[in-house]
């Protein structure tokens, strides 16, 4: 069974702070997403990455996919209060189209 | 974009009673789709993959008779909780996989809340 872990579990920070999440695994994979879930919504796509040491940025957030294709971090700069959420990775497969979702990461920012 | 909606957004039922929720994808076609349920502060969990035309394939521990998947065209499968029972109370979301973008990426409906009295 693959597993992707994500740490921290939950992390609450003021605005302004920067932060990284790590999303670990021992099996390597085809891409990994990463998505951000608000309550009572499904999650949304922030970016998916497929080549073994990329890196994407898109504002103040910036993916990385490791060398290895095994783990990836998301990094935030200057956290604000919209950045709330459930932040989730997921690894896509090689031989299936499914995705195996991160533990996730609770995130709360405050003013 | 890529776009996928759900209905009912949310839904409460009797014990006993079966529910059917339904998930498209509104501007591409999608051969495959996913169910995922998803506990309070917890991350999703696979429960099958629909693909149209054929049957769904089950995760481990999911049970086909109880969790019905019907996926009858390029934008449109449904999920039945048959006989429903308090435990099946959560949150269900969908998502589809748009074809042609050579990676895995899934794209996720807003989610349907069930609880069941």
């Amino acid at each position: 069974t693959q597993l992707l872990e994500q740490s921290p579990q939950f992390l609450s920070i003021q605005e302004g702070e920067n932060l990284t999440v790590y999303c670990n695994s021992s099996s390597v994979f085809s891409s990994l997403q990463w998505y951000r879930q608000e309550p009572g919504e499904g999650p949304v796509l922030l970016v998916t990455v497929v080549t073994g040491g990329e890196v994407k940025k898109l504002k103040r957030l910036t993916f990385q996919f490791g060398d290895a294709r095994k783990d990836s971090s998301l990094h935030i700069t200057a956290a604000q209060p919209g950045d709330t959420g459930l932040y989730l990775c997921a690894g896509g497969g090689w031989t299936a189209s499914k995705l195996t979702f991160g533990t996730g990461t609770r995130l709360q920012v405050t003013l | 974009g890529a776009v996928v909606s759900q209905h009912p957004s949310w839904v409460i039922c009797k014990s006993g009673t079966s529910v059917k929720i339904e998930c498209r994808s509104l501007d591409f076609q999608a051969t495959t789709m996913f169910w995922y349920r998803q506990f309070p502060k917890q991350s999703l969990m696979l429960m099958a993959t629909s693909n149209e035309g054929s049957k769904a394939t089950y995760e481990q521990g999911v049970e086909k008779d109880k969790f019905l998947i019907n996926h009858a065209s390029l934008t449109l499968s449904t999920l039945t909780v048959t006989s429903a029972h308090p435990e099946d109370s959560s949150f269900y979301i969908c998502s589809a996989r748009r074809p042609g973008t050579g990676t895995d990426t899934q794209y996720f409906g807003p989610g349907t809340r069930l609880t069941v009295l």
